[in-house]
């Protein structure tokens, strides 16, 4: 039982465009997110996080936004960078994560 | 910010061996930690949830017998997989909770690749 759903394995973007990364969930008693950046053979690295009483969190380059009547929240990076090019996952919770989406920003 | 270590890096054994790993909290305490597996292009899997002087818990399926967890102290949880098999060849990934400003996070260690023969 998935809790946690990213929908799209991959992305493609060029440099200098937003990426937008989607994440949805299904137990409506999550009340905190996070978004966490991986390459391969490393662990995950945290970028930012929301909690429910909160629709926006901004963080630089990095904007979390979060739905909590669709169950849903997304990650966006503008403008995009080569060096974002890695697994992102989102996360419920602390532990409960996606299954990640791969971001590749083309130059 | 907060690091956390892990050791060994990479591991390799043969089949029927058991293999510890550790996972250690450099600059901070951490009640909580978490072991995670991973397998090529798929998402962290949660394995269990330690807490420091007490028993862990593990998630639905993933056998404890298989996978001890001791997190004998605030800066240390250790993972031993007893009698590894092939199929127990992963990426295992260890986490300890701390803060970042003002709400709890995780912190990761830079995971184990633990092979089997």
């Amino acid at each position: 039982d998935q809790q946690v759903k990213q929908n799209s394995p991959s992305l493609s973007v060029q440099e200098g465009r937003i990426s937008i990364l989607n994440c949805d969930y299904t137990n409506s008693m999550f009340d905190y997110f996070l978004w966490y950046k991986k390459y391969p053979a490393e662990g995950p690295t945290f970028l930012i996080s929301i909690s429910s009483i909160k629709d926006k969190n901004e963080d630089g380059r990095f904007t979390v936004f979060l739905n909590k009547s669709a169950k849903h929240l997304s990650l966006h990076i503008v403008p995009s960078q080569p060096g974002d090019s890695a697994v992102y996952f989102c996360a419920a919770e602390l532990a409960r994560f996606g299954a990640g989406t791969r971001l590749t920003v083309k130059p | 910010g907060a690091v956390v270590s892990q050791h060994p890096s990479r591991v390799i054994c043969k089949s029927g061996t058991s293999v510890k790993i550790e996972c250690r909290s450099l600059d901070f305490q951490a009640t909580t930690m978490f072991w995670y597996r991973q397998f090529p292009k798929q998402s962290l899997m949660l394995m269990a949830t330690s807490n420091e002087g007490s028993k862990a818990t593990y998630e639905q399926g993933v056998e404890k017998d298989k996978f001890l967890i001791n997190h004998a102290s605030l800066t240390l949880s250790t993972l031993t997989v007893t009698s590894a098999h092939p199929e127990d060849s992963s990426f295992y990934i260890c986490s300890a909770t701390g803060t970042s400003g003002l709400q709890e996070t995780q912190y990761f260690g830079p995971g184990t690749r633990l092979l089997v023969l």
